[in-house]
């Protein structure tokens, strides 16, 4: 029973069109967390929320939004979807103890043509 | 800011071989620093981490030293198989829940 689970697993998207990525956790942690891999940048954090209602702004926000309505669920949101957002999209849970560790979900692979 | 470099990829080896993974930080905080391992076709999975300078890490066979005077946190695995082969990200945590991840380094084992 995987604790942090993604969908859709894959995505095809129209350019100019809005896309939602949904994330889930059961491991009952306080903050998750967006990132997107693309090939020789690693992992780069679009968003993170430390709770419910609440949403951070990561390192590359731009083009991008969040919601986090309750404990288990944080979605990212494309209001236009371009082609350079295409990439593969990793979400993550995490909480203080542990020193921070996170736990990621399998990905969200997303092609904007 | 903080930021981290890593050994950059790929890097091909064949099984039985030793292998060095370089991570440096830069940062004048002391954080905690994490491996974590990215199998094909999954998500990040965490190898091991080490919350104290000076400290060593260790699981699988790899291992790593937390270096505070050097700021490096290298990976090691004295022989290397070919299930070890995927992505390799080091990644301090300073504040906030923030994990700063490297820009990966790809490994590859021939059998």
């Amino acid at each position: 029973e995987a604790a942090v689970t993604q969908s859709p697993r894959n995505k095809v998207a129209v350019t100019g069109g809005k896309v939602t990525l949904s994330c889930n956790q059961t491991n009952n942690h306080n903050n998750m967390y967006w990132y997107r891999q693309d090939t020789g940048h690693g992992l780069r954090l679009i968003h993170y929320s430390y709770g419910a209602g609440s949403t951070e702004k990561g390192d590359i926000p731009d083009g991008y939004k969040a919601s986090r309505p309750s404990q288990e669920n944080f979605s990212l949101i494309l209001e236009l979807a371009t082609p350079s957002q295409t990439s593969v999209y990793f979400c993550a849970s995490g909480d203080w103890d542990n020193y921070a560790e996170q736990f990621f979900g399998p990905g969200t692979r997303l092609t904007v043509l | 800011g903080d930021s981290v470099t890593q050994t950059e990829g790929p890097v091909t080896l064949s099984e039985g071989t030793s292998l060095t993974v370089n991570c440096s930080y830069e940062t004048k905080q002391y954080p905690t620093l994490f491996w974590y391992v990215q199998y094909p076709g999954e998500g990040p999975q965490l190898l091991f981490k080490v919350p104290k300078a000076n400290e060593k890490g260790s699981n699988r066979g790899f291992e790593a030293t937390y270096n505070k005077e050097a700021t490096s946190f290298h990976l090691q695995k004295a022989s290397v198989q070919e299930s070890d082969s995927a992505v390799y990200y080091c990644a301090p945590h300073y504040n906030q829940g923030k994990l700063i991840f490297g820009q990966g380094t790809k490994l590859s084992i021939k059998p």
